[in-house]
């Protein structure tokens, strides 16, 4: 069964302080990929980033870097030196290349708070 | 490039009435998938269209429906509304479908 786990319903931080948001998944596809997303409060799901199974190499953009770990079933994300524009609701989603390919599984999401 | 469009982002309709959702896919993008978000259940897959068909479908009653039309814009149809109807409803498109996946601004539904 497709699962999705972010087990962080809410982190507090202060700005400049680095935070991790964590995703454990769980899929018998081999090949699959991994999604997050960033939900501000308009709504909007804003794409971050994607990578697939095959593609464990971590991955760094600005202030933000996510670390794959197969081994762990782990897609963890992290935002280095926060600020108050990164407070959002954040998203890890999975999705599969079998026979629900184009369905995303979402897990609940995690709140972060960046206060200044 | 023009993002994903959803039309109307707000509505009110009352228990027993039908909608028609609309989403316009970014140019190029042949699936469109539905998502409905409310607190209590999250982000939910309705159902997912490539190329007119419909290829996936989530655990939703036969209330609710869709369609994909040959330039790739999708509607959904909510038929007999009710109270938990009410929800943020969420249009992803991509490519092919395992690609990125591109979400527009939604549309929030409340049924009185």
């Amino acid at each position: 069964a497709q699962k999705v786990t972010q087990a962080q319903t809410e982190i507090s931080v202060v700005e400049k302080e680095d935070v991790t948001l964590d995703c454990v998944y769980e899929t018998r596809d081999t090949t699959y990929y991994l999604f997050w997303y960033k939900q501000p409060p308009s709504g909007e799901l804003v794409f971050l980033i994607r990578r697939n199974s095959f593609d464990e190499q971590n991955e760094i953009s600005g202030r933000y870097s996510w670390n794959f770990q197969k081994s762990t079933s782990s897609f963890n994300f992290t935002i280095t030196a926060s600020q108050v524009v990164d407070s959002a609701v954040y998203f890890c989603a999975l999705s599969e290349a079998g026979s629900t390919l184009g369905r995303l599984y979402f897990g609940r999401g995690t709140q972060l708070t960046v206060w200044p | 490039k023009a993002g994903v469009t959803q039309t109307p982002r707000y509505l009110i309709k009352t228990r027993g009435q039908q909608v028609t959702l609309s989403c316009s896919p970014i140019s190029g993008h042949r699936s469109v998938s539905w998502y409905q978000q409310t607190p209590g259940q999250g982000l939910q897959f309705l159902f997912e269209y490539f190329s007119e068909t419909q290829r996936n479908k989530g655990n939703f009653p036969g209330r609710f429906s869709g369609r994909q039309f040959s330039n790739s814009r999708s509607e959904m149809n909510v038929s007999t509304l009710e109270l938990g109807d009410s929800a943020l409803y969420l249009c992803a498109s991509s490519f092919t479908g395992s690609g990125e996946q591109f979400f527009g601004p939604g549309t929030r539904l409340t049924v009185l």
